[in-house]
């Protein structure tokens, strides 16, 4: 399977721990996205990179979050101090950046904080 | 206002119906569209790209009417596995080439 994939699938931490997740793009793909969805709700974007440049951070990533992409190919995106509103599904998305932007999603880490 | 907004449905609709659903964006200057489709605890899968002059997949209808900012996909002859959430995507702020900006999604349930 070529496609984006992620690690883990699925996290349980308590609050006030750290936790890291992990994203592999498609080989080609030189433009990496970090989103957030909740229930009920659309994906929210987190964050995105072109090759090992973060080019763009919502509001929405508070300080106690931080991804990086250090040598443009895989990413991780690390949340400390873990809170409970940041029970979500995180997606990772890779595009190439040409013609449309069309952007592929891998599976998602879904994140319970207890 | 939202930037994207859809009826979040659900549609129930019958196998073989045609359903329609409507979504509406905030900036005009917008020139990426998408759908996608989404299943239950499942990531969002690119559905079709949406252009200026329509365009069509099969069952699957997507058109742009860019001077009332509304975005449309029509599935045909319905099926049981077309039971999904459909996610109305739009790049909202071009030239940016970055962050998609997602609608809530509209339920559809297709039933016997």
């Amino acid at each position: 399977d070529t496609g984006v994939s992620q690690d883990p699938r699925h996290k349980i931490t308590k609050r006030g721990q750290n936790v890291t997740f992990r994203c592999d793009p498609i080989s080609e793909h030189n433009r990496l996205y970090w989103y957030r969805q909740t229930l009920g709700q659309g994906p929210e974007f987190l964050t995105y990179f072109q090759n090992e440049a973060q080019l763009e951070k919502s509001r929405l990533l508070s300080d106690r979050f931080s991804a990086e992409r250090p040598k443009g190919s895989f990413s991780t995106l690390e949340i400390q101090r873990t809170e409970q509103g940041d029970s979500a599904m995180y997606l990772c998305a890779s595009s190439t950046g040409r013609s449309s932007y069309e952007q592929y999603f891998g599976p998602g880490t879904r994140l319970t904080v207890t | 206002r939202k930037e994207v907004e859809q009826d979040p449905g659900p549609f129930n609709v019958p196998e073989g119906a045609t359903v329609a659903f409507n979504c509406t964006y905030s900036n005009s200057a917008s020139q990426s569209f998408f759908w996608y489709r989404q299943d239950c605890r499942k990531e969002p899968k690119l559905l079709m790209s949406v252009y200026s002059s329509g365009n069509e997949d099969g069952r699957f209808t997507a058109q742009l009417n860019r001077a009332s900012q509304y975005i449309s996909l029509l599935i045909r002859d319905s099926k049981l596995s077309d039971s999904a959430t459909y996610l109305c995507v739009v790049n909202i702020n071009p030239g940016t080439a970055s962050k998609l900006t997602f609608g809530t999604g509209t339920r559809l349930q297709v039933t016997l």
